[in-house]
């Protein structure tokens, strides 16, 4: 049972706008984590989150974790080309149980 | 940061062969590692726990007869995919626990199993 939704779930936009990325649930996680999945690759971690309303910059991507530790968002400043991808976020419970978010993919156009 | 290799990135196989995939974690000891199964275009799904010097758990709906994952020592674990068929063509990925200050996973390179 996928427990985690993303939206939206798939995003093109052009270079140089903004743009936010969900991922909800119903659930309570330890911590949450955002990955981004290029083809033909595995995904690659981008940050954790771990306290109820913490937000974490990653250069132009932003990272907040809802109080309530249920939810979860990404939000990308001036989008680049290179940012194009999967971007999967991962709910963590007790202490390594890793659900994986329904994916939002991600194209950039130059 | 910690690198966990993924071999055959590729393979091609007749219907009722087996294949193995293995799973390497590099520059750490990694007594968890994951198994999962991507479709194109689509999220993760987690096949299997591995655990080294036990029986892997399995997710609900995965055929451990199968699926056969071995974990024999802290830096390996193998996937067989035992008398394939078409069906099981897919993309499959690992990925290594890592413990520290923060939970990490360090996922492999994937391997991309088409069964003719």
């Amino acid at each position: 049972t996928q427990l985690l939704e993303q939206s939206p779930q798939f995003l093109s936009i052009q270079e140089g706008e903004n743009l936010t990325v969900y991922c909800n649930s119903s659930s309570v996680f330890s911590s949450l984590q955002w990955y981004r999945q290029e083809p033909g690759e595995g995904p690659v971690l981008l940050v954790t989150v771990v306290t109820g309303g913490e937000v974490k910059k990653l250069k132009r991507l932003t990272f907040q974790f809802g109080d309530a530790r249920k939810d979860s968002s990404l939000h990308i400043t001036a989008a680049q080309p290179g940012d194009t991808g999967l971007y999967l976020c991962a709910g963590v419970k007790g202490t390594y149980k890793y659900i994986f978010g329904t994916g939002t993919r991600l194209k950039v156009l130059a | 940061g910690a690198v966990v290799s993924q071999h055959p990135s590729r393979v091609i196989c007749k219907s009722g062969t087996s294949v193995k995939i293995e799973c390497r974690s590099l520059d750490f000891q990694a007594t968890t590692m994951f198994w999962y199964r991507q479709f194109p275009k689509q999220s993760l799904m987690l096949m299997a726990t591995s655990n080294e010097g036990s029986k892997a758990t399995y997710e609900q709906g995965v055929e451990k007869d199968k699926f056969l994952i071995n974990h024999a020592s802290l830096t390996l674990s193998t996937l067989t995919v035992t008398s394939a068929h078409p069906e099981d063509s897919s993309f499959y990925i690992c990925s290594a626990r890592v413990q520290g200050l923060e939970e990490k996973l360090f996922f492999g390179s994937g391997t991309q199993l088409s069964v003719l």
